[in-house]
């Protein structure tokens, strides 16, 4: 069974620091992994996803990486800012093959804080 | 949020009453899915869509049913609710040309008393 863990459960950081947000996984049998930002009563927006083949993925300031053999995610979010204070949110997806998708399962979520 | 749209946002209900919830799509995309999210369980899958017409259950499907009668449209219908159901509910769309990436609606936020 895929657990996904994301380290830590919360931060709080000054406006204009570099940040990096973790996600592990226990089963590195994944078709992709997805990050996701989620504000106080709000949906789920995605931010990037990463395919199993692929290293890493830029958008904007952020920028997310995988290591599909060690079971890591990271997320990293240059010069940090205040209205980037959400929920962040990995999602793994199992490989199943041929043209299906597989189980996607969430990890908790990191709380981050970002202050002027 | 990509064209996922849920309705209602807020409802208040007593135990025992029924309700559906809607989720409607303006993308022409294949699978819909419906979650619920919850303080320190995180997002569970209730149940899902693989294409119009066709429904499976998730990881908590107990206390639910869904419809998928067209494919733009995907209902969650609580028959006879409890305060276990209490809970802020998503639809999702998975973009299948975008290499399965998953889109949410605003959520449905349910309290049933």
């Amino acid at each position: 069974k895929q657990e996904v863990t994301q380290i830590p459960a919360a931060l709080s950081v000054p406006e204009g620091e570099n940040l990096v947000l973790n996600c592990s996984f226990t089963d590195s049998a994944i078709y992709n992994l997805q990050w996701f930002r989620q504000d106080p009563g709000k949906g789920l927006t995605s931010l990037l996803l990463i395919q199993s083949s692929q290293r890493e993925q830029t958008s904007g300031r952020l920028n997310a990486s995988l290591d599909k053999s060690s079971g890591r995610s990271t997320l990293y979010i240059a010069a940090s800012q205040p209205g980037d204070s959400a929920t962040y949110l990995c999602a793994v997806r199992r490989y199943a093959g041929g043209t299906s998708y597989g189980k996607l399962t969430f990890g908790q979520g990191t709380i981050l804080t970002v202050h002027p | 949020n990509a064209g996922v749209t849920q309705t209602p946002k807020f409802q208040v209900l007593k135990t025992g009453q029924s309700m559906t919830l809607q989720c409607a799509q303006d993308m022409n995309h294949n699978s819909m899915y419906w979650y619920r999210q919850d303080p320190g369980m995180g997002l569970r899958l209730i149940y899902y869509s693989a294409s119009e017409g066709t429904t499976d259950k998730g990881e908590v499907p107990n206390g639910y049913n869904v419809s998928r009668l067209n494919k733009r449209e995907f209902s969650l219908r609580l028959e006879s609710a409890a305060p276990s159901q209490t809970s802020v509910y998503f639809c999702a769309i998975l973009y299948r040309g975008r290499d399965g990436e998953l889109f949410f609606g605003e959520g449905s936020r349910l309290t049933v008393l």
